[in-house]
């Protein structure tokens, strides 16, 4: 099984709202990622989880703010966002074992800030 | 970090192969080529990866030159669902940055009937 899943599909909301994007996956994976795309762009790293310590951040907006509560799950919890925020919020998992990482991904949540 | 350079589209009729090409021309000796897919809307699909050698698995070819400077993805048979965006990338390999992908702008392969 190679199932990122994540909830919920779409989301629309306004500025001053706070939401959650989540993410679940059972495969064993150590490292856990969340990425932003932008229409017709490559994803763009945002945060990355191993061991359910955070490990890297591309300096992402204190707006975003990320959560790993356990090795399968991930969150990104969502305040003030701003319109050009919207986009495709994609989360991938990749065992973190060393020389190899291949990641597997989600398909998304499509994120509409009004 | 290593680049890739991808012609932006490409087209190719079904049944026939497709050969992507990659060019990575800075690839450092212990850097991987990685290939993955977008199906529009949909998250990314790993594909195949190289280190020198030329791999195959059930989904593709992966062909390296012997300089590493460049690659090609061949899908073998294509058909319609392989329409896609196609990323060649390179895996960073700074000390504790291992997981990072260095996405190119991949190339938009429209596989025609």
């Amino acid at each position: 099984d190679t199932e990122v899943t994540q909830t919920p599909k779409h989301l629309v909301m306004g500025m001053t709202n706070k939401k959650s994007l989540k993410c679940e996956q059972h495969m064993g994976h150590r490292a856990m990622y969340w990425y932003k795309q932008k229409a017709k762009k490559p994803p763009e790293l945002m945060f990355v989880y191993s061991y359910e310590k955070l490990s890297i951040n591309e300096s992402v907006p204190s707006r975003f703010s990320p959560e790993c509560p356990n090795s399968s799950l991930l969150n990104l919890h969502l305040h003030a966002l701003q319109p050009e925020d919207s986009a495709l919020y994609l989360c991938a998992s990749s065992q973190d074992s060393g020389s190899v990482e291949t990641q597997y991904f989600g398909p998304g949540t499509r994120l509409t800030v009004l | 970090d290593a680049k890739t350079t991808q012609p932006p589209s490409m087209d190719c009729a079904e049944g026939r192969a497709a050969n992507l090409p990659c060019n990575h021309s800075t690839i450092s000796g212990n850097e991987y080529v990685y290939w993955y897919r977008q199906i529009h809307s949909q998250g990314p699909q790993y594909i195949i990866h190289g280190l020198k050698n030329n791999e195959t698995n059930e989904m593709a070819s992966l062909i390296i030159t012997e300089d590493r400077k460049s690659s090609t993805l061949i899908l073998p048979h294509a058909t319609l669902r392989d329409t896609a965006v196609y990323y060649c990338i390179v895996r960073a390999v700074n000390a504790g940055n291992n997981r990072k992908l260095i996405w190119g702008l991949g190339t938009s392969l429209a596989v025609n009937p």
